[in-house]
């Protein structure tokens, strides 16, 4: 249990193209996702929480309007990267809270490589 | 605010060696949990354990064992008889009773040699 997959797995796109990455958790209901970015050896850096239903919560320095999430229902998040640059080129992960139980824990998606170019 | 600290970058070690990763975190919370995910090469990341800060006794799985301290703020991780497919990197993360939004070690990259 507690499968969260992430589509597409590795994208590659020009600059000024806008790219959507999908993150649903396949067999549980989560209250609550949330995206990251992992540069190549780097932690992982929080870019927001996501609710459904309701807007998301963006971390300080993390643009709204260029990183746009949308939590649709229980099972599906989406990132959509506007306008992607060189420099939005990186490891982007999402992970998912359960609703009823261990609601502290999150499990990850795969993760999706983005290139832009 | 809260911190994880992972001191080791890097380590090698060679099949069958035993070896423990260092996790140290601060928090002013007094319920809080604790996290160790594995990532291998592919990125995605494994969750390995989580352990609540009312829970001090120490856990084994397998060839995995856990050590957790409140009197030193640690939660260090050992990997009995280590084996090749070992070789990841390691996050320790904290996160606040309630409030599931992680803090993340910078991790520890594990470097199994056969």
């Amino acid at each position: 249990g507690a499968v969260v997959s992430q589509h597409p797995s590795r994208v590659i796109c020009k600059s000024g193209t806008s790219v959507k990455i999908e993150c649903r958790s396949l067999d549980f209901q989560a209250t609550t996702m949330f995206w990251y970015r992992q540069f190549p050896k780097q932690s992982l850096m929080l870019m927001a929480t996501s609710n459904e239903g309701s807007k998301a919560t963006y971390e300080q320095g993390v643009e709204k309007d260029k990183f746009l999430i949308n939590h649709a229902s229980l099972t599906l998040s989406t990132l959509t990267v506007t306008s992607a640059h060189p420099e939005d080129s990186s490891f982007y992960i999402c992970s998912a809270s359960h609703r009823l139980i261990n609601t502290d824990t999150q499990y990850f998606g795969p993760g999706t490589r983005l290139t832009v170019l | 605010a809260q911190k994880v600290t992972q001191a080791q970058t890097e380590i090698s070690v060679v099949e069958k060696e035993d070896v423990t990763l260092d996790c140290v975190y601060e928090t002013r919370d007094t319920t809080y949990y604790l996290f160790w995910y594995k990532q291998p090469p592919s990125g995605e990341l494994v969750f390995l354990i989580r352990r609540n800060s009312f829970d001090e006794q120490n856990e084994i799985s397998g060839r995995y064992s856990w050590n957790f301290q409140k009197s030193t703020s640690s939660f260090n991780f050992t990997i009995t008889a280590s084996q090749v497919v070992d070789s990841a990197v390691y996050f320790c993360a904290l996160s606040s009773s309630g409030y599931s939004t992680l803090t993340f070690g910078k991790g520890t990259m594990l470097l199994v040699s056969p």
